[in-house]
């Protein structure tokens, strides 16, 4: 079973702080997706990475995939308190189901 | 993207009964869906991966005979929860994997937060 860590489990940071949530594994995924889920609601997919060392933005979201394919981060650049949430990490391997983390929750406070 | 529905959002049964939880993806086909489990706080846990046409395949730990599954077409997938009790009350999610331009993407419902008395 293909494990995935996420760190840090609770993130509360002030508005306009930036921040970085990590995604480990000890295994190669082919692919990688991030999610961000809100209270009550289903997880909303942020971003596929597919390429080892590959970067992608979404606004002031940067994901990176590690060159190896094991890991990834997210960071948020001057937090907003719209970006509170559970934040999940998800590992795919060809047709596998994928893997999720235990999620990194982030409040941000006005 | 795509949109994948869920019914009903929340639902409220006294223990012992039987409840229905419909997945659909509203814009696309998916020959398979997945199933799970919420607690507050937490990540996903797997229940069930649903496969149109087939039996569902369950995770380790996860009673096939309480949490029955059916695919019965490529837009719909049920889950009923048999004889509910109350620690099954829970938040349940489906999602429909999506095939589309070669890239596999796994599409999300809004949940169903089930609470059983």
């Amino acid at each position: 079973t293909q494990l995935l860590e996420q760190s840090p489990q609770f993130l509360s940071i002030q508005e306009g702080e930036n921040l970085t949530v990590y995604c480990n594994s000890s295994s190669v995924f082919s692919s990688l997706q991030w999610y961000r889920q809100e209270p009550g609601e289903g997880p909303v997919l942020l971003v596929t990475v597919v390429t080892g060392g590959e970067v992608k933005k979404l606004k002031r979201l940067t994901f990176q995939f590690g060159d190896a394919r094991k890991d990834s981060s997210l960071h948020i650049t001057a937090a907003q308190t719209g970006d509170t949430g559970l934040y999940l990490c998800a590992g795919g391997e060809g047709s596998y189901i994928p893997t999720f983390g235990r999620g990194t929750s982030l409040i941000v406070h006005p | 993207g795509a949109v994948v529905s869920q019914h009903p959002s929340r639902v409220i049964c006294k223990s012992g009964t039987s409840v229905k939880i419909e997945c659909r993806s509203l814009d696309f086909q998916a020959t398979t869906m997945f199933w799970y489990r919420q607690f507050p706080k937490q990540s996903l846990m797997l229940m069930a991966t649903s496969n149109e046409g087939s039996k569902a395949t369950y995770e380790q730990g996860v009673e096939k005979d309480k949490f029955l599954i059916n695919h019965a077409s490529l837009t719909l997938s049920t889950l009923t929860v048999t004889s509910a009790h109350p620690e099954d009350s829970s938040f349940y999610i489906c999602s429909a994997r999506d095939l589309f331009g070669g890239q596999e993407t796994q599409y999300f419902g809004p949940g169903t937060r089930l609470l059983v008395l």
